[in-house]
């Protein structure tokens, strides 16, 4: 059982189709990241969401940090191509320990 | 800018071998991670230092050993490979536990 929980695991939506994803976990955290990958590349950092019920806007992506510092979502408006990848929120915990969930392979096509 | 370098980038390895992975990293970070990634499980950690000098387990530890051997340098070593360690294998290293972690481009590791 991962601390972390991701859904949906896969998605594949139209150019143009707005989407979101979830992070959930029974433990607080301090902060939450999220981070996206494209194949043959290591994670890098999309956004880091701090104090509870916080929103982070990125150009169409929008986060979310719930109220009680446990859950947190990302919404992409108008998805593209160019949005296509492995997003994956991470959260630091006991003692220095940064976990991940499982990820949500995101598939846009034209 | 290298960030974090990872050696070697493929590696085929026989059930029973050892190896080393090596990960460096020049950005004067303190804390520094191995993780494992297969598919459906995202990314796993399997040990983590905090600092210079400290290292503790991770979620998946088993099978594996590590050593901080200076601020910059953080490597992984399999005793003994199983087919269960085959995986892409990560690096990354960070200020602190809460900032931005920067990863390598990975290790993909296939044992037989």
């Amino acid at each position: 059982t991962q601390l972390l929980e991701q859904s949906p695991q896969f998605l594949s939506i139209q150019e143009g189709e707005n989407l979101t994803v979830y992070c959930n976990s029974s433990s607080v955290f301090s902060s939450l990241q999220w981070y996206r990958q494209e194949p043959g590349e290591g994670p890098v950092l999309l956004v880091t969401v701090v104090t509870g019920g916080e929103v982070k806007k990125l150009k169409r992506l929008t986060f979310q940090f719930g109220d009680a510092r446990k859950d947190s979502s990302l919404h992409i408006t108008a998805a593209q191509p160019g949005d296509t990848g492995l997003y994956l929120c991470a959260g630091g915990i006991g003692g220095n320990k940064l976990v991940f969930g499982a990820g949500t392979i995101l598939r846009v096509k034209s | 800018n290298a960030g974090v370098t990872q050696t070697p980038k493929f590696q085929v390895l026989k059930t029973g071998q050892s190896m080393t992975l090596q990960c460096a990293q020049d950005m004067n970070h303190n804390s520094m991670y191995w993780y494992r990634q297969d598919p459906g499980m995202g990314l796993r950690l399997i040990y983590y230092s905090a600092s210079e000098g400290t290292t503790d387990k991770g979620e998946v530890p088993n099978g594996y050993n590590v050593s901080r051997l200076n601020k910059r340098e953080f490597s992984l070593r399999l005793e003994s490979a199983a087919p269960s360690q085959t995986s892409v294998y990560f690096c990354a290293s960070s200020v602190i536990q809460d900032s931005e972690a920067f990863f390598g481009q990975g290790t993909r590791l296939t044992v037989v």
